[in-house]
């Protein structure tokens, strides 16, 4: 069974540096791009960019570009999301999920529980 | 904002039928697919490539597609499908992905 299983709920000041996880099982991490979605309260999902774990190339969606970093370890089948100063706008909640399809189509068959970020001073 | 434009709320009578629509540009070119969201849970894919369901969503729920406009069909509402529904597909410029501004549907 494919799992992704987010790190907890994070409680942060403006201006602080963050980074939250995400672990898969049950395939192959490598075969399959990992991508972050925001959903802001009351909101819809935004994408925010995507990583290919095997060779750790990673896009930004541009409205996302220089906000925050993507990344993964893959000894630990792990991706994460990083933000080096949070904004009180940064308060979400982030979800990563799996990409599957090929050709013109793909689409997100795998989600995280979400990872819920509050910023407040 | 969005690229993808679909209509904020319908409500259905239990057991009748609902469609529930995604309009944009970039559905001329890329297939749409769907998630349902209920409150303080993730998003479940419910359709993909216009039309296929994964395993486990009933066969109630299908899917269609004609020029720039994709379609999402409850054929028999139950009240477990009220939620949220977005669709999802590339974005105009096809290099990233983009979610739809979602519909709220309600089981009456």
């Amino acid at each position: 069974e494919v799992q992704l299983v987010q790190s907890g709920a994070e409680l942060k000041k403006p201006g602080e540096s963050l980074r939250i996880s995400c672990t898969a099982s049950g395939y192959n991490f490598d075969s399959h791009w990992i991508a972050w979605v925001r959903q802001m309260s009351g909101k819809g999902p935004e994408y925010m960019g995507i990583v290919y774990p095997s060779d750790t190339y990673a896009r930004y969606s541009p409205s996302f570009q220089g906000q925050v970093t993507i990344s993964v370890d893959k000894s630990t089948s792990t991706a994460y999301l990083q933000w080096s100063s949070l904004k009180a706008s940064d308060s979400a909640v982030y979800y990563c999920v799996r990409r599957t399809g090929s050709g013109w189509n793909f689409y997100f068959d795998s989600w995280g529980q979400g990872t819920p970020v509050t910023v407040s001073s | 904002s969005s690229e993808l434009t679909q209509d904020p709320a319908v409500s259905v009578p239990l057991e009748q039928t609902v469609t529930i629509t995604c309009q944009g540009d970039s559905l001329s070119t890329y297939s749409a697919n769907w998630y349902q969201q209920k409150p303080g849970q993730a998003p479940v894919l419910v359709l993909y490539d216009k039309d296929k369901r994964p395993s486990g969503i009933p066969g109630r729920f299908s899917g269609s597609s004609s020029g720039n406009t994709a379609s999402l069909t409850i054929t028999g509402a139950q009240a477990e499908d009220e939620a949220d529904y977005y669709c999802q597909s590339r974005d105009n410029s096809g290099g990233h992905y983009v979610f739809g501004t979602g519909t709220e549907v309600t089981v009456l």
